[in-house]
C-alpha cells in the first residue's frame, strides 16, 4: 500500500525564518514527485515538480529535493513571508496514479 | 492562458439525489482526473480520463462515475448521495496522462450532502 506521510502537521514561524517542510513515502518506485500548496477553500497551486532522475529543483524561494532511496522529499522555504501561509501538500507519482500525503499547515507570523 | 475551470463551485444537495460536476481543462491538456478531498481522508484519487477514455480509477463505489468529452472536457457524476460524500471535488489537468505529467488543478466544487 502507497502511503506518503507529512510531518509536522503543523507549522507556526515568525516571518523572515528557512524552513523545511518533510515529505516521506513508501516503496521507492517512484516516477516523479509534485509539491502544492493550498490555500483554505482552494484548488491546489503546483509549486515544484522533481522527475525521479533529478536530487533538486528551484523556483524562487522554494527549494525542494529528493532523495529516492531513503523515500525522503524535503521543501525548503526562504525567508518566509506572511503570504506563504497555506497548507503544503507533496504528492509522489508511481507512474500510474499520484498519491497525496495530508499536507503540513504553515502560519507565517508577521 | 486560462487555467482549469470546474463548475459549479458551490451546491447544496440532499441525500438520494445525484449530482454533475463539470471541469474543462487547460487548453491542449488531454488528461482529466477526479480527486475528492475530506478533511478526514485528505486527497483521494476517484479515476483518470485521458483522450476519452477511463485510464485509471481510483477505490471508490459504482455510484462514482465520469465521462470525458472529444474536447477533453470531463464530467463526473454521483448518484443516491450520502451524507458520507459532502467533499470538496477537485478536478486536475496534465497535458499528457497525469501519471507521467504534472498536475494543475481547479479550484474545486464544494458539494454539501444534507
Amino acid at each position: 500500500k502507497q502511503e506518503v506521510t507529512q510531518i509536522p502537521a503543523a507549522l507556526s514561524v515568525p516571518e523572515g525564518e528557512n524552513l523545511v517542510l518533510n515529505c516521506s513515502f513508501t516503496d521507492s518506485a517512484i516516477y516523479n514527485l509534485q509539491w502544492f500548496r493550498q490555500d483554505p477553500g482552494k484548488g491546489l497551486t503546483s509549486l515544484l515538480l522533481i522527475q525521479s532522475s533529478q536530487r533538486e529543483q528551484t523556483s524562487g524561494r522554494l527549494n525542494a529535493s529528493l532523495d529516492k532511496s531513503s523515500g525522503r522529499s524535503t521543501l525548503y522555504i526562504a525567508a518566509s513571508q506572511p503570504g506563504d501561509s497555506a497548507t503544503y501538500l507533496c504528492a509522489k507519482n508511481t507512474g500510474n496514479q499520484f498519491y497525496f500525503g495530508t499536507g503540513t499547515s504553515l502560519t507565517v507570523i508577521p | 492562458k486560462a487555467g482549469v475551470t470546474q463548475t459549479p463551485r458551490y451546491l447544496i444537495k440532499t441525500r438520494g439525489q445525484q449530482v454533475t460536476l463539470s471541469c474543462s481543462p487547460i487548453s491542449g491538456h488531454r488528461s482529466v482526473s477526479w480527486y475528492q478531498q475530506t478533511p478526514g481522508q485528505g486527497l483521494q484519487f476517484l479515476f483518470e480520463y485521458f483522450s476519452e477514455t477511463q485510464r485509471n480509477k481510483g477505490n471508490f463505489p459504482g455510484r462514482f462515475s465520469g465521462r470525458q468529452f472529444s474536447n477533453s472536457r470531463s464530467e463526473m457524476n454521483v448518484s443516491t448521495l450520502e451524507l458520507g460524500d459532502s467533499a470538496l471535488y477537485l478536478c486536475a489537468s496534465s497535458l499528457v496522462a497525469a501519471a507521467t505529467g504534472e498536475l494543475f488543478f481547479g479550484e474545486g466544487s464544494r458539494l454539501t450532502v444534507l
